[in-house]
């Protein structure tokens, strides 16, 4: 059964430094999300992303957060300068056209920041 | 506004018991959609079920079970005789049409512990 994937599965890194977080959807799958969720709390939405536009994004994801998909694979969040409070799970998820409201998620990045 | 409530922080019980997680949701949506992940301490997040807002059919699925009550907002997690591999937290979350990307909502989550 196809799945999404996600690398790398832990990162850490030191405060300041960009982070690239990685994700490859499903193939056939057209919409592409991620979302955040610190240790012990919810799992908050980030961003959403179509067509190689953003669609929506919520109030955490401010200039240092972007998204891109480089290829016809992959879908990337990239954090400009880290911050001690970006250290969470980052899930990515994709859902495929006609069929937005399931959104099948990727085992998620463990990201800390020093 | 989008809203979904998972009052219980954390329950234990003890293995065999039955154990119902609640959820309470809001919404401005007639149409919208209702899921319960599992998240083990692995971390990952495990789909259980999807549910529509017009299918109000409560559904059972081996020891576990969900009832969906539009009129109280309402869609509860039943575990039948619990195990300790139930162990871990769960989540609700709700997603709507409204919401043209139909981002997901998440509760706050409820800790299970099952003890031996």
């Amino acid at each position: 059964e196809p799945e999404v994937t996600q690398t790398p599965s832990h990162q850490v890194t030191q405060m300041g430094q960009e982070v690239i977080l990685r994700c490859v959807p499903i193939s056939n799958h057209l919409y592409f999300y991620w979302y955040r969720q610190i240790l012990g709390q919810k799992v908050e939405f980030l961003v959403s992303f179509y067509n190689n536009e953003i669609s929506e994004k919520s109030e955490i994801f401010d200039d240092q957060f972007s998204v891109e998909r480089p290829d016809g694979s992959n879908f990337t969040l990239k954090i400009r300068s880290t911050k001690l409070e970006d250290s969470a799970m980052y899930f990515c998820a994709s859902s495929e056209a006609g069929r937005l409201e399931t959104q099948y998620f990727g085992p998620g990045t463990r990201l800390l920041v020093l | 506004a989008q809203k979904v409530t998972q009052a219980q922080t954390e329950i234990s019980v003890v293995e065999k018991e039955d154990v119902t997680l609640d959820c309470v949701y809001e919404t401005r949506d007639t149409t919208y959609y209702l899921f319960w992940y599992k998240q083990p301490p692995s971390g990952e997040l495990v789909f259980l079920i999807r549910r529509n807002s017009f299918d109000e059919q409560n559904e059972i699925s081996g020891r576990y079970s969900w009832n969906f009550q539009k009129s109280t907002s309402s869609f509860n997690f039943t575990i039948t005789a619990s195990q300790v591999v139930d162990s871990a937290v769960y989540f609700c979350a709700l997603s709507e049409a409204y919401s043209g990307t139909y981002k997901y909502i998440f509760g706050t989550g409820t800790r299970l512990k099952v003890l031996a």
